[in-house]
């Protein structure tokens, strides 16, 4: 079945810019999502890229897609404290953007001062 | 307020009681799912309903068991729970606009 792959922690400086990585195995996937989950909360949607598409930029976010390797990453300028939390990836398991979402285990990003 | 509500936001009970959960969203979306989040595991897909009709189970035990009533509204009913059942149960909704939006989610605990 789809498999979404994501590491467990990342640490990293205020101020310094944040890259978190995915792959996915599923070569049908139409769109891939970036959530956000802080603390005691449900999933945040933050951006998502559509599979014809190599970047998106919203602000301090930039997502990049290799389709070819099946790898996605979120990348977060200037990181601050209040993002700390976990990211979780999603690949769209079909052709139409409702269709069931698979996750990966969500990376947890820790900002220190 | 993400548009999708969850209760109760804790719950702790023991292996032989009945409990439900209960979700509900007012953002028109017509499908609505339950995941579970376990720590270190990926978000586990549980069930999928579309304008009310189940269209997914993902090999879950019967112990869990869904309804739903109408396209708001999402139930899950828990009965002889195991202690590994322990997780945050998240609901989401989705509808026209891309991705989910997802609830607080409920924290349950077996004891």
């Amino acid at each position: 079945g789809e498999d979404v792959e994501q590491s467990l922690f990342l640490s990293v400086r205020e101020g310094d810019s944040s890259v978190i990585n995915c792959t996915y195995t599923d070569s049908s996937s139409t769109y891939l999502y970036w959530y956000k989950q802080e603390p005691g909360a449900g999933l945040q949607l933050l951006t998502y890229i559509f599979s014809n598409m190599d970047m998106k930029q919203d602000q301090r976010l930039t997502v990049l897609l290799n389709k070819k390797d099946k790898h996605l990453s979120l990348r977060i300028a200037d990181t601050q404290t209040g993002d700390s939390a976990i990211y979780f990836c999603a690949d769209s398991a079909g052709t139409y953007n409702t269709d069931k979402l698979i996750f990966g285990t969500g990376t947890r990003l820790q900002v220190f001062p | 307020e993400t548009g999708v509500t969850q209760t109760p936001r804790h719950l702790v009970m023991g292996m032989t009681n009945k409990k439900s959960l209960k979700c509900e969203q007012h953002l028109g979306h017509n499908a609505m799912y339950w995941y579970k989040q376990s720590a270190k595991k990926p978000l586990e897909l549980m069930f999928v309903y579309n304008f009310k009709e189940q269209t997914e189970n993902n090999s879950v035990p019967s112990r869990f068991s869904p309804e739903c009533p109408n396209s708001s509204h999402l139930f899950l009913h828990l009965h002889t729970l195991q202690p590994e059942d322990s997780a945050l149960y998240l609901c989401a909704s989705s509808g026209q606009d891309y991705g989910y939006t997802f609830g607080s989610g409920t924290r349950l605990t077996v004891v």
